[in-house]
């Protein structure tokens, strides 16, 4: 299965815009990219996915590289209930891998006030 | 819509113990899933199911045991608990076409085994 790398921790301060990297050089054409956020004591919750176009939505955005081996989760004005543990994962969709999401260590992102 | 719910929260058990852990939707999924995260690490899949009467193993599958008779329920067991078996649990579920898009987890059930 195709892996991602996350740095394991980034800070931020309230209000500024928030980068999260991922690399994926691995991945395959069929994969999808979901982000995912886990709260402390909370279960994982959907952020955003792609294919191959940058994607927006109220949460975030989601900006995909051409080659589509990496990508940048954007959160555009952090607050503190943004302070949680981020999880780049590909989802298959082919075969019989299809939707099952392999987790890796996640990016701890520390919001100040 | 309750979404995805666990029972128990949390739970105590002693080696060798069996229980089983609850996991329902009412989002008519026919994909959900069972992870388990063990302090400080992300989470790792056990068993999934496609849809009622239909399961397979994930990466972590032993010493569960999962059935899926209904659309709405997918309970796991454990046969005979291990302190490794101490971790949290995490349930999931997501339409056919959804797993695409995205999985709804369930708030978790914290098991430690003595």
């Amino acid at each position: 299965d195709a892996k991602t790398t996350q740095p394991n921790s980034m800070e931020s301060n309230e209000e500024e815009p928030v980068h999260l990297p991922c690399n994926h050089s691995t991945i395959s054409g069929t994969d999808y990219i979901h982000w995912y956020r886990q709260l402390p004591s909370q279960g994982p919750e959907y952020v955003i996915h792609g294919l191959t176009s940058n994607v927006n939505n109220r949460m975030a955005s989601l900006a995909i590289a051409e080659d589509r081996k990496s990508s940048t989760l954007i959160l555009h004005r952090a607050t503190l209930r943004d302070a949680a543990v981020y999880y780049c994962i590909l989802s298959p969709t082919g075969g019989t891998s299809y939707g099952k999401l392999t987790f890796g260590q996640g990016t701890i992102l520390t919001v100040h006030p | 819509n309750a979404g995805v719910t666990q029972t128990p929260k949390f739970q105590v058990l002693k080696t060798g113990q069996s229980m089983t852990l609850q996991c329902a939707q009412d989002m008519n999924h026919e994909y959900m899933s069972w992870y388990r995260q063990d302090p400080g690490m992300g989470l790792r899949l056990i068993h999934y199911s496609v849809g009622a009467g239909i399961t397979d193993q994930g990466e972590v599958p032993n010493g569960y045991n999962v059935s899926r008779s209904t659309t709405e329920d997918f309970p796991l067991r454990l046969l005979s608990a291990a302190p490794s078996q101490t971790s949290v649990y995490f349930c999931a579920s997501s339409s056919r076409e959804g797993v695409k898009d995205e999985q709804y987890f369930g708030p978790g059930t914290r098991l430690t085994v003595t």
